[in-house]
């Protein structure tokens, strides 16, 4: 079964500071999506970004870019001058790509951002 | 991105009644809905995927004659919490699925007294 982990509860970064948030996932399938969805305390989930596993160029948005580690399952997520709208928990996300029976998205458990002022 | 609305964001009921939350799809039709679960400080719990015309397929553990989804339209899909029970508080969201892309409604928090 696919499993996504997230090691970091929560995490701390000064404003206009990098930070990356971890994660690592568990399949055996070879074609799938990885995403980063961002929960502000409005409680609407977010799409920060995705990946295809099939593209070996790591995947940006702006300030938003993916450390994509195919073959160490690992899928982290830089966040680049860190402002403090970012704080919010981040969720990594795995989906499997073909639409079938399976393709519902995989949560992690969540890393809680503090920016710092 | 494409827009799914949830109604209501917040109801509070009395122990025993039945609440009924809407989930739509606004600016796009989507075959494939899902319900999740989210619990204070946690991840989000998929319940069940609805698939417009058709049952909906529930996870394990989650009781289908509890939590009936309806899912009648192309842009509307409902989840009515029967009986509900203080254990039932929660915040509902529903999520629906255009192409490859999935859209998340803003929730709704359930308080059941």
């Amino acid at each position: 079964a696919q499993t996504v982990t997230q090691s970091q509860p929560e995490m701390s970064v000064q404003e206009a500071e990098t930070v990356t948030l971890s994660c690592t996932y568990d399949t055996s399938e070879s074609d799938y999506y990885l995403f980063w969805y961002k929960q502000p305390p409005s409680r609407q989930m977010i799409l920060v970004i995705r990946q295809e596993a099939y593209k070996q160029q790591n995947a940006t948005e702006n300030r938003f870019s993916v450390n994509f580690q195919k073959a160490a399952k690992s899928f982290s997520l830089k966040i680049s001058d860190s402002q403090l709208g970012d704080a919010a928990m981040y969720f990594c996300a795995y989906r499997i790509r073909p639409m079938n029976r399976d393709d519902k998205i995989i949560f992690g458990k969540g890393t809680r951002l503090h920016i710092l002022p | 991105g494409a827009v799914v609305s949830q109604h209501p964001s917040r109801v509070i009921c009395k122990s025993g009644t039945s609440v009924k939350i809407e989930c739509r799809s606004l600016d796009f039709q989507a075959t494939t809905m899902f319900w999740y679960r989210q619990f204070p400080k946690q991840s989000l719990m998929l319940m069940a995927t609805s698939n417009e015309g058709s049952k909906a397929t529930y996870e394990q553990g989650v009781e289908k004659d509890k939590f009936l989804i309806n899912h009648a339209s192309l842009t509307l899909s409902t989840l009515t919490v029967t009986s509900a029970h203080p254990e039932d508080s929660s915040f509902y969201i529903c999520s629906a699925r255009q192409g490859f892309e999935q859209f998340f409604g803003p929730g709704t928090r359930l308080t059941v007294l």
